[in-house]
């Protein structure tokens, strides 16, 4: 069975710093996604980014971007010049291809400091 | 933009009511998901369903049913609320397999 690990439950970091969230996972398959969602106070969850297996680019959307290590089960989020609003709970997620399920590991709180 | 509503935010029940847990979508998506949201142990599916009268258990679906009579509309059925099924509750869908779930904002449910 598929495993998903974030093994920082809280991270704090100033604005406009870079910070690194961790995320490991344990699969058999070759062919799978992994996806990053930000669950802010009060709000809803919203996907951050999404990453294709079989892709070796690092996929980046604006100041979020990942490093994914297929070999190593890795994929970390980095976001770049961080801002308060960046302050959310932030989940790392995996589904195998061809299935909708998605496996989330237990979270990450990120608070943003001024 | 998709919008996923769930019908209450906050809701208390007592140990042996039955409790329903609606979640509406506009967007025309073919499956739906509900979850249950608790510290330490991020999101676990209870159940899914791709298609209006069709269900599938997801990985804790014990002391859970659903009802999918349309397919705009995904309830979540605790048939007798227990005070371990005290949760954040999301519903959650999407359009076609590995893409974006989109999900609502949660119904915290306290079962005393």
């Amino acid at each position: 069975a598929q495993t998903v690990t974030q093994s920082q439950p809280e991270m704090s970091v100033q604005e406009a710093e870079t910070v690194t969230l961790s995320c490991t996972y344990d699969t058999s398959e070759n062919n799978y996604y992994l996806f990053w969602y930000k669950q802010p106070p009060s709000r809803q969850m919203i996907l951050v980014i999404r990453q294709e297996a079989y892709k070796q680019q690092n996929a980046t959307e604006n100041r979020f971007s990942v490093n994914f290590q297929k070999a190593a089960k890795s994929f970390s989020l980095k976001i770049s010049d961080s801002q308060l609003g960046d302050t959310a709970m932030y989940f790392c997620a995996f589904m195998q291809d061809n299935t909708d399920k998605l496996i989330f590991g237990t979270g990450t709180r990120l608070q943003v400091f001024p | 933009d998709v919008k996923v509503t769930q019908s209450s935010r906050y809701l208390v029940k007592r140990t042996g009511e039955k409790v329903f847990l609606e979640c509406v979508q506009d967007m025309d998506h073919e499956n739906m998901f509900w979850y249950r949201q608790d510290p330490g142990l991020g999101l676990r599916l209870i159940y899914f369903s791709y298609d209006v009268k069709m269900k599938e258990k997801g990985d804790i679906p014990e002391g859970y049913s659903v009802s999918r009579e349309k397919k705009e509309r995904f309830s979540l059925i605790l048939e007798s609320a227990s005070t371990n099924q005290t949760s954040m509750y999301l519903c959650a869908t999407d359009r076609n397999m590995n893409t974006e779930a989109f999900f609502g904002q949660g119904t915290r449910l306290t079962v005393v």
